[in-house]
């Protein structure tokens, strides 16, 4: 069992629907991220958790809206996306935040398709 | 700003040795990691390097100069399970900042 669980791996949604990605962290850790990984591009930090608390927004659009209500699961709701945020999306958790030597260990991630 | 560079793509025969190289240019410095990738898949911890050096893993290496922002990753006695993507990244402030990855395709 991976330590970092996603859900779903596939997802097809309009432009007028609303969904929600899901991420439990099975590790104990304290620190939560969420990625995007498009084609060509590198890994693109999105949003920050630190025991629950956002520590930083990466100048992501309103359309996509992160959620930790505790420090095990972390979710991004989506509403009103464009076809250009067909990515995948990566959930990511370390021990602590921002310390040397912390490694983050990934999801299998959520394969988006905007429609 | 930060800024992670690593060739696109690479390619290799099986039994080789392959050196992805990554330079960075970044405003903070908590150490440098490599992750691969297969296609579809989580990326996964390789390895991390925050002193000058070589650190060795087994059939990985990676090696570290923080003076020249330079780190490279290399891959000994080549394997076809090797063909994946390897990212390099930094942890600098928050979270870690990645490069693009580098493909290796690794043929018979």
């Amino acid at each position: 069992e991976t330590g970092v669980t996603q859900t779903p791996r596939h997802l097809v949604m309009g432009m007028t629907n609303k969904k929600s990605l899901k991420c439990e962290q099975h590790l104990g850790h304290n620190a939560m991220y969420w990625y995007k990984q498009s084609a060509k591009k590198p890994l693109e930090l999105m949003f920050v958790y630190s025991l629950e608390e956002r520590v930083e927004n990466n100048s992501v659009p309103s359309r996509f809206s992160p959620e930790c209500p505790n420090s095990s699961h972390l979710f991004l709701h989506l509403h009103t996306l464009q076809p250009e945020d067909s990515a995948l999306y990566l959930c990511a958790s370390s021990r602590n935040l921002g310390q040397t030597n912390t490694e983050a260990f990934f999801g299998q991630g959520t394969r988006l398709t905007v429609v | 700003g930060q800024n992670i560079d690593q060739p696109t793509e690479m390619t290799a025969t099986e039994g080789a040795i392959v050196q992805i190289n990554c330079t960075y240019q970044t405003s903070g410095f908590n150490g440098l990691f490599w992750y691969q990738q297969h296609a579809g898949e989580a990326p996964t911890f390789l390895s991390y390097n925050v002193l000058d050096g070589l650190e060795e893993k087994g059939r990985f290496s990676s090696f570290l100069s923080r003076s020249k922002g330079y780190s490279y990753l290399l891959l000994k006695e080549l394997q076809m399970k090797d063909s994946a993507s390897y990212l390099c990244a930094n942890q600098a402030g928050t979270a870690l900042i990645f490069g693009k990855g580098t493909t290796l395709s690794v043929s018979s």
